[in-house]
């Protein structure tokens, strides 16, 4: 069973429409939980940490489900800047900070 | 806006040859990484440093790879002896002390092994 797991997409939303991106994880013992974006052969960038009590920032907002091991990224308002690699990725262990990296979901926002 | 800054961006080199890749952490970081991409795949965790000591690798960081912190300000990866399945993009990250967990990576540096 893959650690991170992400729909590989694509995703193509006309400008202006919100899409909701999920990703599951399989270690229960995960403790922190981001998304990064990644554009085509850049560095990840972080987009935002995951909070248990989920969390917004503009635009953005993820959602921690610990119980179904499952996080989710809502995008509202999608601009053409938004096109992009969504990455999910995962803090494992207590005291180890190796992070683990979904495959990544494909988002392509269209004028 | 504070970055990770890698060198060079890209990498040619000869099957059997030794490489360095080279990274300067954001600089009140005290936790460095270095990650790896596969074009077409995900992004692999390889190994973290702290303190001048590896903290944690993975199965991948093999005797062919070694980190080194040597001054103040840089952090390197060497990989001894190159195969062709270590061309990939190669990421270096950095971290705050023990509250932030947050990585912000560097550019990557791409490396093709021929």
């Amino acid at each position: 069973r893959k650690e991170v797991e992400q729909d590989p997409g694509p995703f193509n939303v006309p400008e202006g429409a919100t899409v909701a991106f999920n990703c599951t994880y399989s270690n229960s013992a995960s403790q922190s939980f981001f998304w990064y974006r990644q554009d085509c052969r850049k560095e990840p960038k972080l987009l935002m940490s995951v909070y248990s009590s989920g969390n917004e920032d503009g635009r953005f907002t993820a959602q921690l489900n610990r119980a179904s091991q499952y996080i989710s990224l809502l995008i509202r308002d999608s601009k053409l800047s938004d096109s992009a690699t969504y990455l999910c990725v995962v803090n494992d262990l207590t005291g180890r900070r190796a992070l683990t990296f979904g495959s990544g979901t494909r988002l392509q926002v269209q004028p | 806006e504070p970055e990770v800054t890698q060198t060079p961006s890209h990498q040619v080199t000869q099957m059997g040859q030794e490489v360095i890749l080279r990274c300067v952490p954001i600089s009140n970081h005290l936790y460095f990484y270095w990650y790896r991409q596969i074009l077409g795949q995900k992004v692999e965790f390889l190994v973290s440093f702290y303190n001048n000591e590896i903290s944690e690798k993975s199965e991948i960081f093999d005797d062919q790879f070694s980190v080194e912190r040597p001054d103040g300000s840089n952090f390197t990866l060497k990989i001894r002896s190159t195969k062709l399945e270590d061309s990939a993009m190669y990421f270096c990250a950095s971290s705050e002390g023990q509250g932030g967990r947050e990585q912000y990576f560097g550019p990557g540096t791409r490396l093709t092994v021929t």
